[in-house]
């Protein structure tokens, strides 16, 4: 049972656009909610991260929007560029449980020139 | 260095052999994990390490044996490994009074 899922599975924008990735979760005890950034031949590092006390977080060109109801949060990467070439992953995870992080499949970004 | 550190980068094995892959950490965190990486899977928590201590293991097979000699240094001994084995290592540290896991590049391992 997939208990964060991403959508799409791969993503094509062109330099300048925006790129959206979406991600449903199904466990309401949730309370963290990062985004991952990984390229190629490197380990995932944190790009945004929010809590479900606010409903958009905004760190320079990638904004984080929560809709607690709907259980979803997407990311959004204004004025996409080449640079933001990668795959990212969503995941969420809930204190007590060893902070243990329910991964989405992850999108694979590729922003054309 | 600086972060999370793993060695080898890359290994390739047979199924008879034994290998240890290795994490270092630099972050005076106190938490490590590892993670399995495969293509069109979410990543797979295997083992989390608390102050050295074993507080997770998600129903990974003996022939993945972890070792926590202090809080900086995580180690994942295999042994008899299989070809589906084959996937991305990543090691992970944690503050425990974060939730930001700081990831390492990975060891790309390959069972023959």
């Amino acid at each position: 049972q997939q208990q964060v899922k991403q959508s799409p599975q791969s993503l094509i924008v062109q330099k300048g656009g925006i790129s959206i990735i979406n991600c449903a979760y199904e466990n309401t005890a949730f309370d963290y909610f990062p985004w991952y950034q990984q390229f190629p031949g490197k380990g995932p590092a944190l790009l945004i991260a929010i809590r479900p006390d606010v409903s958009e977080k905004k760190e320079g060109r990638f904004t984080i929007s929560f809709n607690k109801s709907a259980k979803q949060f997407s990311l959004h990467i204004m004025d996409s560029q080449p640079g933001d070439s990668a795959t990212y992953f969503c995941a969420a995870s809930r204190a007590g449980n060893n902070r243990k992080l329910i991964w989405g499949l992850g999108t694979s970004l590729a922003v054309n020139p | 260095e600086t972060g999370v550190t793993q060695t080898p980068r890359h290994l390739v094995m047979g199924m008879t052999n034994k290998k240890s892959l290795k994490c270092e950490q630099h972050l005076g965190h106190n938490a490590m994990y590892w993670y399995k990486q495969s293509a069109k899977k979410p990543l797979e928590l295997m083992f989390v390490y608390n102050f050295k201590e074993q507080t997770e293991n998600n129903s990974v097979p003996s022939r993945f044996s972890p070792e926590c000699p202090n809080s900086s240094h995580l180690f994942l001994h295999l042994h008899t490994l299989q070809p589906e084995d084959s996937a991305l290592y990543l090691c992970a540290s944690s503050s425990l009074d974060t939730d930001t896991q700081y990831f390492g590049p990975g060891t790309r391992l390959t069972v023959l």
